[in-house]
């Protein structure tokens, strides 16, 4: 049984680009969630994903967009990077909102 | 709203003593409370949840918490550290049992000396 994939692990990108990320949940789960992690701190929730609708963000900027697939897949998008964006991205899955949250190793995100 | 403060951002133990990683949280409903260790470069593996079941909880690898609603307190322990318990540990925070997003304390880092 796999458990959370999240890609690419790492990636290197310059101020003002586009970068997506993906995450595959993990097997029977339907809700995923993505969490922002900066270097020495606790991840910070940005958003939720069920039913391919955005159900609960956090307090995070427009430049920060998402989308749930039909297969409960999921992408990460952010627009116009800042320095301060570098960050280890994860995400997490569950078995609908209220359930129990299970990480992927995240993708490394390193904004020059 | 939900929070949790961590007490300790370190904690350095002796291999074969006991652990305490401290927390306090903050909520205004019904909270879950869930510990979740990040080993370097890995992600985040849940060690124990509290869902208004049983006070005291027990995880893998021998850790336990015990739920205090008077103290507000949720703090972890082990009777005794192993050096592969060497790691960040995050406790962390969902209002309405567990339907709200997760709040993370900012961690933990366990230390175990030989």
């Amino acid at each position: 049984d796999a458990g959370v994939t999240q890609s690419p692990t790492h990636l290197i990108k310059t101020r003002g680009q586009q970068v997506t990320l993906r995450c595959s949940p993990k097997s029977g789960h339907d809700t995923v969630s993505w969490y922002q992690q900066a270097l020495g701190q606790g991840p910070q929730f940005i958003f939720q994903y069920y039913e391919e609708e955005e159900r609960q963000r956090g307090n995070f900027p427009d430049r920060f967009s998402g989308h749930q697939f039909p297969n409960y897949s999921s992408e990460l998008n952010v627009n116009a990077l800042l320095l301060g964006d570098s960050a280890l991205y994860l995400c997490a899955s569950s078995l609908q909102q209220g359930g129990t949250q299970y990480f992927g190793p995240g993708t490394r995100l390193l904004v020059l | 709203a939900q929070s949790v403060t961590q007490l300790d951002s370190h904690v350095s133990v002796s291999e074969g003593t006991p652990v305490l990683l401290r927390c306090n949280y903050s909520s205004s409903y019904s909270p879950s409370l869930f510990w979740y260790v990040q080993h370097p470069n890995k992600g985040l593996q849940l060690l124990l949840k509290y869902t208004s079941a049983a006070t005291l909880v027990k995880g893998i690898n021998g850790f336990e918490a015990e739920f205090k609603k008077s103290e507000t307190s949720f703090h972890l322990t082990k009777p005794s550290a192993h050096m592969s318990d060497a790691a960040e540990y995050f406790c962390v925070v969902s209002d309405y049992g567990g339907r709200r997003a997760l709040t993370f304390g900012s961690g933990t880092r366990l230390q175990v000396q030989p």
